[in-house]
């Protein structure tokens, strides 16, 4: 069964980092664009950045260009978020989701994963 | 970065009614649009691809329109477990969201 599986809940002070992964199991990870979304409490949807695995690079939103790396290991199928210089602002819910290459569906997220709260306090 | 605008924010309808939700691009982005549901503590789920073009599994009820930077997501025919918050999201270049657009009981 095709599914992508995200860390666990994180609680962090401000000024520090957090790194989340989405492992994906079942598929071709290496046709995979792998973005990170999150959600505020009560609020919309915001893309971060992506990354599109075979390549190893990606882009990011201009908004969290200077805090935020998105990385992928091919050997565990498995992509990471790491967001820096956490305020109390960034307590969201962060998603993986992916594109595939190759798919009726290539350009749109066709598959989430559960989701990781981040909990920024001091 | 491209800016999506979605219309209304909120709206309160019926089961059985049509339900149409509308949605903008600040610039054009041709067919490049997708609509997600999301309900309450879930992830979102896709239903509409590349403007018009259904997700498997994704009841007919579900229909998408328009290219350029004006698009259109309706529910022909409003079911219980439509009562939920969509979006609409470009793929046309980095990606953006709309603001959402929750759909309540009347």
């Amino acid at each position: 069964q095709v599914q992508l599986l995200q860390s666990g809940a994180e609680v962090k002070k401000p000024g520090s980092s957090v790194k989340v992964s989405c492992k994906a199991s079942g598929g071709t990870f290496n046709t995979y664009s792998i973005s990170w979304v999150r959600q505020a409490p009560g609020q919309g949807l915001e893309w971060m950045g992506r990354i599109i695995v075979i390549l190893g690079s990606g882009n990011y939103a201009q908004k969290f260009q200077d805090r935020v790396t998105i990385t992928a290991d091919k050997s565990t199928s498995t992509a990471y978020m790491e967001l820096s210089s956490l305020r109390s602002e960034d307590t969201a819910m962060y998603y993986c989701a992916r594109e595939v290459a190759g798919q009726v569906t290539k350009d749109a997220f066709d598959m989430w994963g559960q989701g990781t709260m981040v909990t920024v306090s001091s | 970065e491209i800016q999506m605008t979605q219309s209304p924010s909120s709206l309160s309808a019926s089961v059985g009614d049509r339900v149409t939700i509308t949605c903008r691009a600040s610039q054009t982005i041709s067919k490049f649009l997708n609509w997600y549901q999301q309900k309450p503590g879930k992830a979102p789920k896709l239903l509409i691809y590349d403007a018009s073009s259904l997700q498997s599994g994704v009841p007919s009820r579900f229909s998408g329109s328009g290219s350029g930077t004006d698009f259109t997501l309706t529910i022909s025919s409003l079911q219980p477990e439509d009562f939920a918050t969509y979006y609409c999201q470009q793929s046309y270049s980095t990606r953006t969201f709309g603001q959402g657009t929750k759909v309540e009981v009347k």
